[in-house]
C-alpha cells in the first residue's frame, strides 16, 4: 500500500475552516483515500472516503486532484470538540482482508 | 444497535503472563480485525478473522494469537507478555460491502 505523509500537528481557532493535506505519491489505480478521526482513549472513527475529485458528507469534504498523489481533508467551522488526531489512509476497495495501515496522523488542536 | 464492544476496558499484567482480550462486533458484521496502538502512534494491524479463520496477519510474533467464534465475536491472546506489549488494543468489525471498519473503544493493557 502507498505510504502517506501528513503534518504532525496543526492548530486552529473555533469557527475556522481547517484543511489537512496528505501526500500519497505511490497510490495505485484501485486505491481509495480514507480519513479517520481519533479522540484520546477511543477507537478511530471513519470520516470520509474518496477516489477522485470531491466528496462531501455532513462532517467533512475531501478534495483529490486529478493525479491523486495528494488529498485534502476540509473541516468547516471547527469547534473545540474537533480536537483529535486525523489519519489519512490509502485503502483497497476490493479484495479480501482489507487491513488498514495507519501512519502517525495529524494532531489537530482547536483553540478558543 | 450496539457498536463494537471490547472487554475489559483496562488490564494490568506482569511480564511473562498471558492475557485474553475480547471483542463483540457490530451487529451484522462478520469480520473482526485487531490492532495494537502504542502511545503516540497510529494503530498497527495484528490480524483479521473471517469465518472463524485468520485471513491475514500483520508483522506480529506468534505470541499473538486469536480466535473467532460462530457468533463472530473474537478473542486476542498474547502469551509471554513483554513490557513492549503495553498498548491500546483495538478491535474493528466490518462487512464486505460497503467496506468500512468500525472500531471499538479498545482495551488498555499495561505490562509491568
Amino acid at each position: 500500500l502507498a505510504k502517506t505523509t501528513q503534518p504532525i500537528s496543526m492548530d486552529s481557532y473555533e469557527g475556522q475552516e481547517v484543511n489537512i493535506t496528505c501526500s500519497h505519491n505511490n497510490i495505485a489505480t484501485n486505491d481509495y483515500i480514507t480519513w479517520y478521526q481519533q479522540f484520546p482513549s477511543q477507537g478511530p472513527r471513519f470520516i470520509i472516503q474518496g477516489y477522485k475529485t470531491k466528496v462531501t458528507n455532513e462532517v467533512a469534504s475531501l478534495f483529490i486532484p486529478a493525479d491523486r498523489k495528494s488529498s485534502t481533508l476540509s473541516l468547516p467551522r471547527v469547534s473545540l470538540s474537533d480536537t483529535a488526531v486525523y489519519y489519512c489512509l490509502v485503502t483497497k476497495a476490493s479484495g479480501s482482508a482489507r487491513q488498514l495501515t495507519f501512519g502517525s496522523g495529524t494532531q489537530l488542536t482547536v483553540l478558543p | 444497535d450496539a457498536g463494537v464492544t471490547q472487554s475489559p476496558t483496562h488490564l494490568i499484567k506482569t511480564r511473562g503472563q498471558q492475557v485474553t482480550l475480547r471483542c463483540s462486533p457490530k451487529s451484522g458484521h462478520d469480520t473482526v480485525s485487531w490492532y495494537q496502538q502504542a502511545l503516540g502512534q497510529g494503530p498497527q494491524f495484528i490480524f483479521q478473522y473471517y469465518e472463524e479463520e485468520e485471513r491475514q496477519r500483520g508483522n506480529f510474533p506468534d505470541r499473538f494469537s486469536g480466535h473467532q467464534f460462530p457468533n463472530y465475536s473474537s478473542e486476542l491472546n498474547v502469551n509471554a507478555l513483554l513490557l513492549g506489549d503495553s498498548a491500546l488494543y483495538l478491535c474493528a468489525s466490518s462487512i464486505e460491502t460497503p467496506y468500512e471498519q468500525y472500531f471499538g473503544p479498545g482495551t488498555r493493557l499495561t505490562v509491568t
